[in-house]
């Protein structure tokens, strides 16, 4: 089974662009959240994505969005990028709920890596 | 809100060591609880879970216990190795009406030395 698949994995972008990021699920997984990690600041949820819909959203600015499309895959987007937007940035995805009690563990790619010049 | 906190690193080993990352948290609800691991290049990876007050997680020679009486999930190993060299995450995973959210410690790093 493959597992959870981020693209790019490396990227240079300079201040006051914008980079789109995209991640694929395992296959069957309907649930994607992703997170921001530095050296600063640890792991930051950003999103979490469940059947194209956004359930809950962290504490990021407006520069930051997200999508996901039917097929489980999801992109997010910065817009206006700023040196301290350079991070790792985590995919995650989770197995649906199933009737019983969700235990929540989640899948990550091996992020993309995001350097602002 | 909900958090977690983890005791900060880094933690230097030599190889045989008894190991120990303290993890404590808040919550409103009645979370599950992870451990997971992150090598270097790598993304996190689950090393192991309890999804209730008394369950014990185990995995690879690591295990935690879900405490609720003093809100902790410690991770213990008696013998360290080498190959265990990795930062290590605390979170708790809770489902509210908006869908689930899981919330990260601030991560352990770990250097085993042979």
């Amino acid at each position: 089974k493959a597992g959870v698949t981020q693209t790019p994995r490396y990227l240079i972008k300079t201040r006051g662009q914008q980079v789109t990021l995209s991640c694929s699920p395992i296959s069957g997984h309907r649930s994607v959240s992703w997170y921001q990690q530095t050296p600063g600041q640890g792991l930051q949820f950003l999103f979490e994505y469940f059947s194209e819909t956004q359930r809950n959203k962290g504490n990021f600015p407006g520069r930051f969005s997200g999508r996901q499309f039917s097929n489980s895959r999801s992109e997010m987007n910065v817009s206006t990028l700023e040196l301290g937007d350079s991070a790792l940035y985590l995919c995650a995805s989770s197995l649906p709920l199933l009737g019983g009690r969700w235990t929540g563990e989640l899948f990550f790619g091996e992020g993309s890596r995001l350097t602002v010049l | 809100g909900d958090s977690v906190t983890q005791m900060e690193g880094p933690v230097t080993l030599s190889e045989e060591a008894f190991l120990t990352i303290n993890c404590t948290y808040t919550a409103t609800g009645y979370p599950s609880l992870f451990w997971y691991v992150q090598y270097p290049g790598e993304g996190l990876q689950l090393l192991l879970k309890a999804t209730k007050a008394d369950d014990k997680g185990s995995n690879k020679g690591f295990e935690a216990t879900y405490r609720k009486e003093t809100t902790s999930f410690h991770l213990e190993k008696g013998s360290v190795q080498v190959s265990d060299s990795a930062v290590y995450f605390c979170a708790l995973s809770d489902q509210g009406t908006g869908g689930f959210k899981t919330i990260f410690g601030a991560g352990t790093r770990l250097f085993v030395k042979a």
